[in-house]
């Protein structure tokens, strides 16, 4: 157990939907960044959050969204999904905004559309 | 374009010594490297990091040539549980876009057979 928490770990859909991924970093941690693993497109990173506020912008789409709220957890909204978005979601968290010795991950969320 | 380049496949002998290569020529100076690996289907786990100097941890070594353009990740006794995608990143600490995000590439699959 990494200490980092997303929830649900399965989640399946159907195209045109909206799910909410759920991330609860560990204790201590002010940083939430999401990655989104695609069998063709490796681990992308999407977004980071650092004490509630956004810090930085990677390959996140327009119909995604993502929020980090005052007790740390953060929230990623996947909108008018389709087939394309199907992929491990993954959080990880560190202690500030930087971190020199890594980051540590979740489990992941295996979101399935169809 | 990819700051690192990993070989995609290499196999390892149970009990033996597993030597993962990287090349990253054109690394600068405030770069470190870090290596992390992935479990199947698991989220990535920090392994280790450096910036000139060799590290040592509970986990792995980590040989960096004097000219830093290349690295070697050493897994002391390999077991099967080491069986995994492992990821060579270089980065830079302070930068606050994307690229100071870790940027995971296609990465190395280990298999350690018995």
């Amino acid at each position: 157990d990494s200490g980092v928490t997303q929830t649900p770990k399965h989640l399946i859909t159907a195209t045109g939907q909206r799910v909410t991924l759920r991330c609860s970093p560990r204790s201590g941690d002010l940083s939430v960044y999401w990655y989104q693993q695609s069998l063709d497109q490796g681990l992308q990173f999407l977004i980071q959050y650092y004490n509630g506020e956004e810090r930085a912008k990677g390959n996140i789409l327009e119909r995604f969204s993502a929020q980090q709220f005052p007790d740390l957890h953060s929230e990623l909204n996947l909108s008018s999904l389709e087939l394309g978005d199907s992929a491990l979601y993954f959080c990880a968290s560190s202690l500030g905004a930087e971190s020199n010795y890594g980051y540590t991950f979740g489990s992941g969320t295996r979101l399935t559309v169809v | 374009d990819a700051k690192t380049t990993q070989p995609p496949s290499m196999d390892c002998a149970e009990g033996r010594a597993a030597n993962l290569p990287c090349n990253h020529s054109t690394i600068s100076g405030n770069e470190y490297v870090y290596w992390y690996r992935q479990i199947h289907s698991q989220g990535p786990q920090y392994i280790i990091h450096g910036l000139k100097n060799n590290e040592t941890n509970e986990m792995a070594s980590l040989i960096i040539t004097e000219d830093r353009k290349s690295s070697t990740l050493i897994l002391p006794h390999a077991t099967l549980r080491d069986t995994a995608v492992y990821y060579c990143i270089v980065r830079a600490l302070g930068l606050t876009d994307s690229w100071g995000k870790f940027q995971f590439g296609a990465g190395t699959q280990v298999v350690v057979t018995p």
